[in-house]
């Protein structure tokens, strides 16, 4: 069974800094990994989207990594900004059964 | 423009009643989805339909039930019989191709008291 880990759980950053933020999967077979943002109190919105055959995506100042072999997946996020506060989840997708399996979420702080 | 509505944002419930999350999208998807999302923990699926008059069961599926009588709807209903019901709903929705991007709507907070 998929387990979707995200550590740290929390994080706190001076503004411009460079941040990553990680996502691990205990099964490599996914379909494709998504990175979302989720404001307090909201739902949540799709930042990047990773096929399984693709290494990476970018976005403006994000740039999402997949490394299937090592089971990992990173969000780069350039230049932080206040307004980048908001938690941050990935979820995989296994197969063509459209479920996606949501890790606990990052969230973070970017202090003025 | 286009989205996905869901209503009330709000609602509070005795325990015992019955009661029904709406969830509206005129994004022309196919799929909808219903998650739960618990302080502090991910999304936990409920339920999804991959076409009108056709879904499955989730993780989490206990103590809940769903129609999918037409294909911009897929309300939810929150039975007596789930024991924890308090929680933050979401709905979703996504064509049914490869990319399956998820498209949520703003949630729905429910309270037992």
């Amino acid at each position: 069974k998929q387990e979707v880990t995200q550590i740290p759980a929390a994080l706190s950053v001076p503004e411009g800094e460079n941040l990553v933020l990680n996502c691990s999967f205990t099964d490599s077979a996914i379909y494709n990994l998504q990175w979302f943002r989720q404001d307090p109190g909201k739902g949540l919105t799709s930042l990047l989207l990773i096929q399984s055959s693709q290494r990476e995506q970018t976005s403006g100042r994000l740039n999402a990594s997949l490394d299937k072999s090592s089971g990992r997946s990173t969000l780069y996020i350039a230049a932080s900004q206040p307004g980048d506060s908001a938690t941050y989840l990935c979820a995989s997708r296994m197969d063509s059964s459209y479920k996606l399996i949501f890790g606990s979420g990052t969230r973070l702080l970017v202090r003025p | 423009d286009g989205g996905i509505t869901q209503s009330p944002k709000y609602l509070f419930r005795k325990e015992g009643q019955n009661v029904t999350l709406s969830c509206e999208q005129n994004l022309n998807h196919d799929a909808m989805y219903w998650y739960r999302q618990d302080p502090g923990q991910g999304l936990r699926l409920i339920y999804y339909s991959q076409i009108v008059n056709d879904f499955q069961k989730g993780d989490i599926a206990e103590g809940y039930s769903v129609s999918r009588e037409k294909k911009e709807s897929f309300p939810l209903t929150v039975t007596s019989a789930q024991k924890n019901p308090t929680a933050f709903y979401l709905c979703a929705s996504s064509y049914r191709d490869g990319a399956n991007v998820l498209t949520f709507g703003a949630g729905s907070r429910l309270t037992v008291l």
